[in-house]
């Protein structure tokens, strides 16, 4: 069966500090991946996706990357936290566009 | 763009009753899935939902995607407290482009 890891679970990270969140996936080759994210009480913000290793699709310009090194690994990367890029960030599977998303448990950034 | 609402924004609910969430797009969409996320978790996919007109139904949970493929319901019978959760609504539009509600908050009351 299919499992989707993230780490860390919580993180607290001060303004203008790096950041670096992994996901990886297991139990399927070549998914679709996604990065999410999600303020207090809000929907969810489709931040990446990527079909393929290195190809990866932004959705909303802003001081985050990410990078696809490998066919079931997905990171979320940034060079200066700002204040606002506080949330959840969840990453999500699927096998294509059309067909559903499973999702990681998340992780709770803090931006201090 | 496309652009998908979901109403209510809240709904609170007492414990047995029945309720109603709506998901409408601007566009014609080729699916619809729905979503569940409890509180302080992750959403977990529900159903998808393809053809026009197709009613589904899982336990107390029916989901509908209207004739028109534009909009979607999901209806809960005899809520219990598991029902608890955020419920969100995602489609593909005829683009290809795929975009999840603001969800719909749902409060049960004992």
């Amino acid at each position: 069966s299919q499992t989707i890891h993230q780490w860390p679970a919580t993180l607290v990270q001060p303004v203008g500090s790096p950041l670096s969140l992994e996901c990886t996936v297991e139990g399927t080759s070549n998914p679709n991946l996604y990065w999410y994210r999600q303020a207090a009480g809000r929907g969810l913000q489709l931040l990446f996706y990527s079909v393929g290793i290195g190809q990866i699709s932004s959705e909303v310009p802003q001081n985050l990357s990410a990078s696809r090194p490998q066919d079931r690994q997905f990171i979320l990367s940034s060079k200066k936290l700002l204040l606002s890029d506080s949330g959840f960030y969840l990453c999500a599977w699927g096998t294509g566009t059309d067909y559903e998303q499973y999702f990681g448990p998340g992780t709770r950034l803090t931006v201090t | 763009g496309q652009q998908v609402m979901q109403i209510p924004q809240y709904q609170h609910v007492q414990e047995g009753e029945d309720f109603t969430t709506y998901c409408n797009s601007s566009t014609t969409l080729s699916n619809i899935q729905w979503y569940k996320q409890r509180p302080g978790g992750h959403p977990v996919f529900l159903i998808q939902l393809v053809k026009s007109g197709e009613v589904k139904k899982q336990k107390r949970l029916t989901f509908q995607f209207g004739e028109a493929k534009k909009n979607s319901s999901l209806h809960i019978t005899a809520t219990q407290t598991t029902d608890v959760g955020t419920y969100f609504c995602a489609g593909t539009d005829s683009w290809g482009k795929f975009q999840f509600g603001a969800g719909t908050q749902v409060v049960v009351t004992p």
